[in-house]
């Protein structure tokens, strides 16, 4: 089971600006590790969206950005368009699972 | 560009054992780790370990201890990824992705369906 907890869905209409949390604890987010978050389209490999935290990869719009604070991380995409239907997941390290990296239980954002 | 290529699907029956392949390119194939994820039917991802291409040290989830093994061919760029005493609960996709901090890249996944 997932020691990352993230909203099973979240919503929102074309332009509008959702975000997803991902909650966590004093042995991973809590410890300083950094959050990186993955964007997984229907059918495909997820892909790299956001790491340390809150940096975009080349070629990743800047309408997704990325925050953490405390044992909490956050993606907010604003100005939602439709390809930005998918599923993502936060990812992160956990210490007390011998060096284990570890997902988030993954949300679905649906267009309205 | 940085590419992944894993080998294609495999049906196995529960017990035996399946060897999945991840031919890296367009990178220097020791400067980075390789870290193995797998997603079943309708689930999340699930981190099953990493191997450093460089002096081959592993590091697996503790829930696959001893029935996983990674592997890397330094040769060939080349990593392996085998899972023994299979259950049906291992039907999945298997992915394996380049990691540093990130997962910053990904093979296109293997499916690998376990039933009698």
């Amino acid at each position: 089971q997932s020691v990352l907890t993230q909203p099973p869905s979240v919503s929102g209409a074309p332009g509008q600006r959702v975000t997803i949390s991902c909650t966590g604890s004093s042995s991973n987010i809590g410890a300083g590790n950094d959050v990186h978050w993955y964007q997984q389209l229907p059918g495909t490999a997820p892909k790299l969206l956001i790491y340390g935290n809150s940096n975009r990869p080349s070629g990743v719009p800047d309408r997704f950005s990325g925050s953490k604070s405390g044992t909490s991380a956050s993606l907010a995409i604003t100005g939602l368009q439709a390809e930005d239907e998918a599923d993502y997941y936060c990812q992160s390290y956990d210490s007390s699972l011998s060096g284990s990296r570890v997902f988030g239980t993954g949300t679905k954002v649906t267009v309205l | 560009q940085v590419q992944l290529v894993q080998s294609g699907a495999e049906v196995k029956k529960p017990g035996a054992s399946v060897k999945v392949s991840c031919k890296a390119s367009g990178y220097t194939f020791t400067s980075y780790g390789i870290s193995w994820v797998r997603q079943a039917p309708g689930q999340g991802l699930e981190w099953m370990g990493w191997i450093s291409p460089y002096n081959g040290n592993t590091n697996y989830a503790q829930k696959l201890q001893g029935r996983v093994t990674m592997t890397t061919d330094t040769s060939t760029s080349t990593a392996y990824m085998e899972l023994r005493s299979l259950r049906s609960d291992d039907t999945a996709v298997y992915y394996c992705a380049r990691t540093q901090a990130a997962f910053d890249s990904w093979g296109q996944g293997t499916l690998v369906t376990v039933s009698s």
